[in-house]
């Protein structure tokens, strides 16, 4: 099973301020199939970003992402007050697909 | 409007029987995999298995492995997450999602349900 671990644990941000979230695998990611997801609280996932870059639909540009093999980051150019609670990453490549711990962005 | 809506919350005793739905709309249903996903109070989110509607195929994360059974019934569009004796450790909520970006078992979850809360306590 692959282990991913996302750092930080937690992240003190204010709005217009740019977040960058990491995420390193435990072995190699198949075809960068990494998706990001952000959770805020009371509510269900939701899909970010898909094949470490591409934005899932209706996504902000200032979502970005980017790495492969092991080493994966999601960027949020200017942070917005509605982009604040946890970020994970997943790792759908291998038949058993797995999540990081999950970074939390909260307002400074 | 495409949406996956999951059964309602459920409060039970150690030991007892339990069985979740989640019913997809709005899209065809057994064309896409359907994943589940527990996350415990306070605590991330964990991959616990899928299956897909087409022919009931599942896969299970080691950690779920004979706790749970995961079933569907195309017929009326919906997963399902079933425990045979509950504990104490299985409060959490519990998530579907569907694997919409290929529709493939190796696949990103674009859609998820609303959650279904399951407290155990005696």
């Amino acid at each position: 099973e692959i282990v991913l671990t996302q750092s930080p644990g937690t992240l003190s941000l204010s709005p217009g301020e740019r977040a960058t979230l990491s995420c390193r695998a435990s072995q190699s990611v198949r075809n960068n199939y990494l998706a990001w997801y952000q959770q805020r609280p009371g509510q269900a996932p939701r899909l970010l970003m898909y094949g470490a870059s591409t934005r899932a639909i209706g996504v902000p540009d200032r979502f970005s992402g980017s790495g492969s093999g092991t080493a994966f980051t999601l960027t949020i150019s200017r942070l917005e007050p509605e982009d604040f609670g946890v970020y994970y990453c997943q790792q759908y490549g291998d038949s058993l697909c797995s999540f990081g711990q999950g970074t939390k962005v909260e307002i400074k | 409007e495409v949406q996956l809506v999951q059964s309602g919350a459920e409060v039970k005793k150690p030991g007892e029987s339990l069985t979740i739905s989640c019913t997809g709309s709005g899209y065809v249903f057994s064309s896409y995999w359907i994943t589940w996903v527990r996350q415990m109070p306070g605590k991330g989110l964990e991959w616990m298995g899928r299956i897909y509607p087409v022919d009931s195929y599942t896969n299970y994360s080691p950690s779920s492995q004979g706790l749970v059974t995961i079933s569907s019934d195309k017929s009326v569009n919906t997963a399902y997450l079933h425990w045979n004796s509950l504990q104490a450790s299985d409060t959490a909520v519990y998530y579907c999602a569907r694997h919409g970006v290929r529709g493939n078992q190796n696949d990103a979850f674009d859609l998820w349900g609303q959650g279904t809360s399951v407290t155990v306590s005696s």
